[in-house]
């Protein structure tokens, strides 16, 4: 299974582009990568997921670079609700062999 | 994306009880999955339940203890059984879609021991 590592907690202003990376060194070739948001009492909601490059949708960005051993979520212009835990979430087609990440704990800061 | 509903929402149980978890999705879906997630902590993925055949186990978590049902493509539950204070925890009920669909998860179980 792909162990993934990310920064525990992070401090933005609202206005500024976050970025958030996550190492999973030992990525397998078919797994995807997905990240989540989630505020207390919630579920974790789906904001974006890739395989490799670049992918964007209305919210947010996701880059991964060619060795795809990290990848990085990307949030424009953060505001106060955008105050949450982002997991990134490594696993396969099939599945099976899903690993979350430890979560980032975004503080978003008037 | 589905709608998931779970119920309970939450619950304060004595040890020793058993406890079933209804994860109901408005849609027909190919994978279900069920997690458990300590306070403050990540998720931790406690099985997969197969439709028609016996939920595929995580390393760490039996069948014994927490017992799955997938009668239909909609419907799953997760029974926590024989509980003790360290089962208090949020456990959630996610759906997917086929190929790399992404998962979408229902709002969780608080479940409390004393």
């Amino acid at each position: 299974l792909a162990k993934t590592t990310q920064p525990i907690s992070m401090d933005s202003y609202e206005g500024q582009e976050v970025n958030i990376t996550c190492s999973h060194n030992n990525i397998a070739t078919n797994d995807y990568i997905t990240w989540y948001q989630q505020f207390p009492s919630q579920g974790p909601r789906f904001i974006i997921q890739g395989y490799k490059t670049k992918v964007t949708n209305e919210v947010a960005s996701l880059f991964i670079p060619a060795d795809r051993k990290s990848s990085t979520l990307s949030l424009p212009r953060v505001s106060l609700s955008d105050t949450a835990v982002y997991y990134c979430l490594v696993g396969d087609d099939y599945g099976q062999n899903f690993v979350f990440g430890p979560g980032t704990r975004l503080s978003v800061l008037p | 994306s589905a709608v998931i509903s779970q119920k309970p929402s939450r619950d304060i149980c004595q040890r020793g009880t058993s406890l079933t978890i209804q994860c109901q999705v408005d849609s027909q879906v190919t994978m279900m999955f069920w997690y458990r997630q300590q306070p403050g902590q990540s998720l931790t993925l406690i099985a997969t339940a197969n439709q028609g055949s016996e939920a595929t186990y995580e390393s760490g978590f039996v069948i014994d203890k927490f017992p799955i049902s997938r009668p239909n493509l909609t419907f799953s539950t997760l029974t926590v059984s024989n509980m003790s204070p360290e089962d208090s925890s949020i456990y959630l009920c996610s759906v997917r879609g086929q190929g790399n669909q992404p998962q979408h998860f229902g709002d969780g179980t608080r479940l409390s021991i004393l």
